[in-house]
């Protein structure tokens, strides 16, 4: 089967930097996601790593490293608006087109 | 235009309710998605549609019944739901293949079965 782990809840300040973790166990592995969610809204695709090493988007960053299974999400300059769910996600290794999503991590920004 | 739309936004039914939720965007993805959402979790994937075929039902209960008339539209037919059926049900789309990890969601539909 597959699963990930990632931290129920977060809290950091404003200003800050926040990393929130992700480890993923898969028969078959194609790339790492990262979606945003506010609370009563939509998910939004954040970014995705297919390769080792960092993706850098503005105040957001994406780490793989498929050696260790393992990735995390880096956000910068925290804003009161970057408080939200952030979900990691992997492609079912039956490359059915399924994302199989981490339980959420629950950021919280404080002033 | 990145845009999937969803209607209607919110919706209220009876158990013996017959009702329709849509879906449309007009990125030119051929894969479309139905989840199903319930608070704190992540969203739980319900079907599949790859160029307008239907090719993963994840084992979803007969009352949900979907449908993908054109490579823009896709429905998702309801009828003698459960107030446990109560939940965000997201509609999302993307380009088939290895393109499948950038999904983009929609708004959704908040569901409550009375």
């Amino acid at each position: 089967g597959q699963s990930l782990e990632q931290p129920s809840e977060v809290t950091a300040v404003e200003g800050a930097i926040v990393q929130i973790n992700c480890t993923y166990q898969t028969s078959g592995f194609y790339g790492l996601s990262w979606y945003q969610q506010h609370d009563g809204g939509a998910p939004t695709f954040l970014s995705y790593n297919a390769l080792d090493g960092l993706e850098e988007t503005g105040r957001f960053s994406s780490f793989l490293s498929r050696s260790d299974s393992y990735g995390y999400l880096l956000l910068q300059e925290l804003q009161m608006k970057d408080s939200a769910s952030y979900f990691c996600a992997v492609k079912d290794s039956g490359n059915t087109g399924k994302l199989i999503f981490g339980q959420g991590t629950t950021l919280q920004v404080k002033p | 235009d990145t845009e999937v739309t969803q209607t209607p936004k919110h919706l209220v039914m009876g158990m013996t309710n017959k009702k329709s939720l849509k879906c449309e965007q007009h990125m030119g993805h051929r894969a479309m998605y139905w989840y199903k959402q319930k608070a704190k979790k992540p969203p739980e994937l319900m079907f599949v549609y790859s160029y307008e075929k239907l090719s993963i039902n994840e084992s979803v209960p007969s009352r949900f019944s979907p449908e993908c008339p054109n490579s823009s539209l896709l429905n998702l037919h309801l009828h003698a739901l459960q107030p446990e059926d109560s939940a965000l049900y997201l509609c999302a789309s993307s380009k088939p293949g290895q393109s499948q990890e950038t999904q983009y969601f929609g708004p959704g539909t908040r569901l409550l079965v009375l």
